[in-house]
């Protein structure tokens, strides 16, 4: 079974706080992606990496910023939390091929207060 | 860059009847168009999907369909069942080839 794990299931963070958000898959894969999911506005790409130091702005990239320096592993930064960063955090990964199935993370549901 | 927008964003149908759940995408260079579940409290979870020289494609309740000329695709749900109640997602990967693009997404509830 796949497994992308996130570090946190629940966080809150202060407005101003640099806060990191991890997430590791064990399967190899070569795309990563964070994602955040508010009600109404579906899950938004933030950035996708797909491969090792690559990394591509998604739809929302304001205010983030991301890090790939192992495979496995996909960090989101968030370099000075702000109220309207307040979200559920989604991490998935998936091969390589363009038609590949996305696994998901538990999810971290971010409170910046 | 892809745009993908789904419709209706809630929908409640009696159990057995039936449920559709629409999408349009913007890139008609896609080519690949998953459909995700997501049960309350827990992750997506891809449920069917479909390529883009396909039409239809069906696995026992669920059906999804495909119009390339009109781009735009739909999830169909038979004889709906309690556990159908959930979150369902569609997406759409563009032009740029491992961008991933989800719709608003869709709370489905399945009335006993």
């Amino acid at each position: 079974d796949v497994k992308v794990t996130q570090s946190s299931r629940y966080l809150v963070k202060r407005t101003g706080e640099k806060v990191f958000l991890e997430c590791v898959q064990d399967m190899d894969h070569e795309n990563m992606f964070w994602y955040r999911q508010d009600p109404g506005l579906g899950l938004r790409l933030i950035y996708f990496s797909y491969d090792v130091k690559m990394k591509e702005k998604g739809d929302i990239p304001e205010g983030y910023s991301v890090s790939r320096e192992k495979k496995e592993r996909f960090s989101l930064i968030l370099e000075s939390a702000s109220t309207n960063q307040t979200s559920m955090y989604l991490c998935a990964s998936s091969l390589w091929d363009r038609r590949a199935e996305a696994f998901f993370g538990q999810g971290t549901r971010l409170t910046v207060v | 860059g892809e745009n993908v927008e789904q419709h209706p964003s809630t929908l409640s149908v009696q159990e057995g009847d039936s449920a559709v759940i629409k999408c349009t995408y913007s890139d008609s260079a896609s080519n690949y168009f998953p459909w995700y579940k997501q049960e309350l409290g827990k992750r997506p979870q891809l449920i069917i999907d479909i390529r883009s020289n396909v039409g239809e494609k069906k696995d026992q309740r669920i059906a999804v369909t495909l119009n390339k000329t009109a781009k735009h695709f739909s999830l169909h749900i038979t004889e709906t069942q309690p556990e159908d109640s959930a979150v369902y997602f569609c997406a759409a990967i563009g032009r740029r080839a491992q961008k991933l693009v989800f719709g608003q997404g869709t709370r489905l509830t399945i009335n006993p």
